[in-house]
């Protein structure tokens, strides 16, 4: 069975200090994988999504970036955490050809 | 553009009552969209409730159910009896099933309680 792991659970982090937040999908070969992100009060919006290892494409510009270093592995970070950065923060992954999504637990950050 | 629309919440009913949560959907960019219902438990991640992917057809799980109406643009959660395990947040979304971006656009979620 297909596994999803994200990392940390939660975060409290001082304006200006980097992030990085981590996703690992066990037991998928070649999964599409995205970042998705919801600030307090407004909707699950996609960040990056990734077809293939080291191809990551952005869909709305944050001061994030993205990387797919492993076919299993995806993260999120920045060097200078801004205060609307805060949120949830969750990685999910699909099939090449299937639209079903499996999201993982999901990572809450405060900034502050 | 594309947006997804729903009740807002929280919404509070008893145990055993019925519930309808609204959802109406804009697809302008989507040729063929498919529909949603998301769900995340207290404490949990995002679980697929149920999905429905063409116009016409009714989706269900768990007891919930959800009709693909394209006339009206809608795709309303209905439960005849909730129970008090049903209490968690229910988002509505609307994707594609061509292409690798993955996009689900989401609605802000409703979060419903059930009082015992």
């Amino acid at each position: 069975a297909q596994t999803i792991h994200q990392w940390p659970v939660a975060e409290i982090k001082a304006v200006g200090s980097p992030l990085s937040l981590g996703c690992t999908i066990k037991g998928k070969s070649s999964p599409n994988l995205y970042w998705y992100w919801q600030a307090t009060g407004g909707t699950l919006q996609q960040l990056f999504y990734s077809i293939t290892v080291g191809q990551v494409e952005s869909v709305v510009q944050l001061n994030l970036s993205a990387s797919r270093p492993k076919d299993d592995q995806f993260i999120l970070s920045t060097e200078k955490l801004l205060l609307s950065h805060s949120g949830f923060y969750l990685c999910a992954w699909s099939h090449q050809t299937n639209s079903d999504y499996t999201f993982g637990s999901g990572t809450r950050l405060l900034v502050i | 553009g594309d947006s997804v629309t729903q009740t807002e919440g929280p919404v509070t009913v008893s145990e055993s009552e019925s519930l309808i949560i609204n959802c109406t959907y804009s697809a302008t960019s989507i040729a063929y969209p498919n529909l949603f219902w998301y769900v995340r438990y207290p404490g949990e991640g995002l679980q697929l409730l149920l999905k429905v992917i063409t116009a016409g057809q009714k989706g269900s799980s768990r007891g919930f159910e959800a009709t693909y109406n394209k006339e009206t643009t809608s795709f309303h959660l209905q439960k005849a009896s909730v129970q008090e395990s049903d209490s968690a947040v229910y988002y509505c979304a609307l994707g594609e099933i061509t292409g690798n971006t993955g996009k689900l656009i989401f609605g802000l979620g409703t979060t419903l309680q059930v009082q015992p």
